[in-house]
Formats: C-alpha cells, sequence, structure tokens
C-alpha cells in the first residue's frame, strides 16, 4: 500500500531562517506531488505540483521554491523565511492521470517568529 | 482561472439535525471531489463524481454532483459529534485540484 511521509512535523523558525520541509511517498512510482499551504482556519493553497523528477511547476509568485530531486521526494525550501509564511504544509501525492484523486501527508506546522 | 466558492464557510449544527453544504465552480468539470479535515489533522479523500447528476452515498452522507457539472452538495442527515471536521469540495480539470475554501462544522451536543 501506498504511504506519504512529512517531516518535520513541527518546525518554528525565526524570521530571515532557512526552510526545508521534505515529503516522501512510497508504494507507488511516478506520482504526481503537491505542496500546499493552508493558513490558520483558511482553504488549501496550492503552491508547487510536480509531474515529474525535475519537473515543477508554481502555482503563486513567493519566496518559496520547490524541487523533485527523485521520483517520490519533493521538497519545499526558502532562502529567507518571512512571518507570513507561517501556516501548514501539506504534502500530498495522485497517481498520474486516472481519478486524480490527492493523499495527503500529515502536514507541517510552521510558526515563523 | 478556475474558482471554487463552497459556502457556508461555517455551519453550526445541533446533534441530530440535517445540513447541506454547496460547491459552485466558475467553469465546468471533469469530476469533483470531496475531502474531510478534522480539527488538527490533514484532509482526507471522502468520494468522486464524475457523472453529470450523480448522486452517492456513504452511509449519512449524500453528494450530488449538478447537471451542468459546475455544482456540487453535500448533504448530512442526523449530524453526529463524529462529523465535526471541515469538508473541502474540490474541482479537477487537469493535473490539479482546485479546492474550495471549505465548510467548518461544529455540533451542538
Amino acid at each position: 500500500s501506498q504511504t506519504i511521509h512529512q517531516w518535520p512535523a513541527t518546525l518554528v523558525q525565526p524570521v530571515g531562517s532557512p526552510l526545508s520541509l521534505e515529503c516522501t511517498v512510497e508504494g507507488t512510482s511516478n506520482p504526481n506531488l503537491y505542496w500546499y499551504r493552508q493558513a490558520a482556519g483558511r482553504g488549501l493553497q496550492l503552491l508547487f505540483y510536480s509531474v515529474g523528477i525535475g519537473q515543477i511547476s508554481s502555482e503563486v509568485p513567493q519566496n518559496l521554491s520547490a524541487s523533485r530531486p527523485q521520483d517520490r521526494q519533493f521538497i519545499l525550501s526558502s532562502k529567507k523565511l518571512l512571518l507570513s509564511d507561517s501556516g501548514f504544509y501539506l504534502c500530498a501525492w495522485s497517481v498520474t492521470g486516472g481519478k486524480r484523486t490527492q493523499y495527503f501527508g500529515p502536514g507541517t506546522r510552521l510558526l515563523v517568529l | 482561472g478556475q474558482q471554487v466558492m463552497q459556502i457556508p464557510q461555517y455551519q453550526h449544527v445541533q446533534e441530530g439535525e440535517d445540513f447541506t453544504t454547496y460547491c459552485n465552480s466558475s467553469t465546468t468539470l471533469s469530476n469533483i471531489q470531496w475531502y474531510k479535515q478534522r480539527p488538527g489533522g490533514h484532509p482526507v479523500f471522502l468520494i468522486q463524481l464524475v457523472k453529470s447528476g450523480e448522486v452517492k452515498k456513504q452511509k449519512r452522507l449524500t453528494f450530488q454532483f449538478g447537471e451542468a457539472k459546475k455544482n456540487s452538495s453535500l448533504h448530512i442527515t442526523a449530524t453526529q459529534t463524529t462529523d465535526v471536521g471541515t469538508y473541502f469540495c474540490a474541482g479537477s480539470n487537469d493535473y490539479k485540484l482546485s479546492f474550495g475554501a471549505g465548510t467548518t462544522v461544529t455540533v451542538r451536543a
């Protein structure tokens, strides 16, 4: 069966510090991968998605970036965090084609102080 | 771009009562999906609707896809405390899902 992992689970970072969040998927090949951000009590904002290794599409301009160095690994990064980067970061995967149901990881709660 | 709007944003329900949350898209959708996020948790897939006018049931939950494939609804009967959480609809047209803002449900016992 497929599983999706995210780490760390929680993170407190000072403004201006770098960020690296990691997401890995097991039990499937060539998944579509997604990064979302959810502000407290709000909906899901799609940040990036990837349909293959090295292929990243950005949905919103910001100081975040994403990379996919391996088929089942998706990384969210920032060189300098802003206060507004605080939120709940969710990684998700879906099969290529088909129903495209998305399966979410447990998320990372980021607080920028 | 495609926009999915969801109402109401908040739903306070007396235990045992019914309620409905609605989802509307600015464009025709190939399918619509519903997710539930429990407080402190992550969204979990509930169901997908593909056909025009489709209706699916999961116990006390009834999901409907509009004839024009631009709107959907989720109706919950006899609400229980286990129904607490945020329900998201999401419309699909390509690789991406466009999520509504969600309906956050609280239940009064």
